[in-house]
């Protein structure tokens, strides 16, 4: 597609239940990134995409975290047994490569409310 | 790990003002960026930076990366309403490579009175 699209772009969900939410990057992008945008402060790296494969997950806040990417393309973030404090938006990006000094193309993100 | 300290976090000026803003790091950063985050969206970026004492404008825009390399300044000149947002600065870890992902700021939020 011509940008970055995230699904959904609001969800409100009760305390405990899980959620997925859906990136689908720029066409031809192989690297895909997920950030997490918490009120009032900077982005929070998650995890990266290079093609299918996810080289380092610690940067998941907890267990309940998990990602896929599948066919190089769409990736979704799914959160299991939601809390509160997972309260945020959160914004996927992609990039041409992994080479993250050319900057990326970030989604509108998805407002995740938890209550 | 690596920090961005960004400065103000909040600027409230009028509309045709020159606005100022930095970026500090206590470690070296080989590349700063420059975003800017409208409401409900994500950001976009502003400015790319790739040699300690750059100085790179685009439009009404100016940003330096320092010589140092721990530090980067943006400046809009003649601000207008649609300059509203938060900015933030961005660099990649000193690993280089895309694992780490971007290190960002808390931002700067611009809001411009009438």
């Amino acid at each position: 597609g011509a940008g970055v699209s995230q699904s959904p772009s609001n969800k409100v969900t009760e305390k405990g239940k899980d959620v997925e939410l859906r990136c689908d990057p720029i066409s031809g992008h192989t690297a895909l990134y997920w950030y997490r945008q918490s009120l009032g402060q900077g982005l929070e790296f998650l995890i990266y995409f290079q093609g299918n494969s996810a080289p380092d997950k610690s940067g998941l806040p907890s267990d309940r975290f998990s990602a896929e990417r599948t066919g190089g393309s769409v990736s979704t973030l799914t959160i299991q047994r939601t809390q509160q404090e997972d309260s945020a938006v959160y914004l996927c990006a992609s990039s041409l490569n992994v080479l993250a000094s050319l900057g990326y193309t970030f989604g509108s993100g998805t407002r995740l409310t938890v209550v | 790990g690596q920090q961005l300290n960004q400065s103000p976090q909040s600027m409230f000026i009028q509309e045709g003002e020159d606005v100022s803003m930095n970026c500090t790091s206590s470690s070296i950063f080989n590349t700063w960026l420059w975003y800017k985050q409208d409401p409900g969206e994500g950001p976009v970026l502003l400015i790319a930076l790739y040699k300690a004492g750059e100085l790179t404008s685009n439009g009404r825009l100016t940003a330096q990366f320092g010589i140092t390399r721990k530090d980067s300044f943006l400046n809009i000149s003649a601000s207008i309403p649609s300059d509203v947002g938060i900015y933030f600065c961005a660099g990649p870890p000193s690993s280089g490579g895309g694992a780490d992902g971007l290190t960002f700021g808390k931002g700067t939020h611009l809001i411009i009175q009438p």
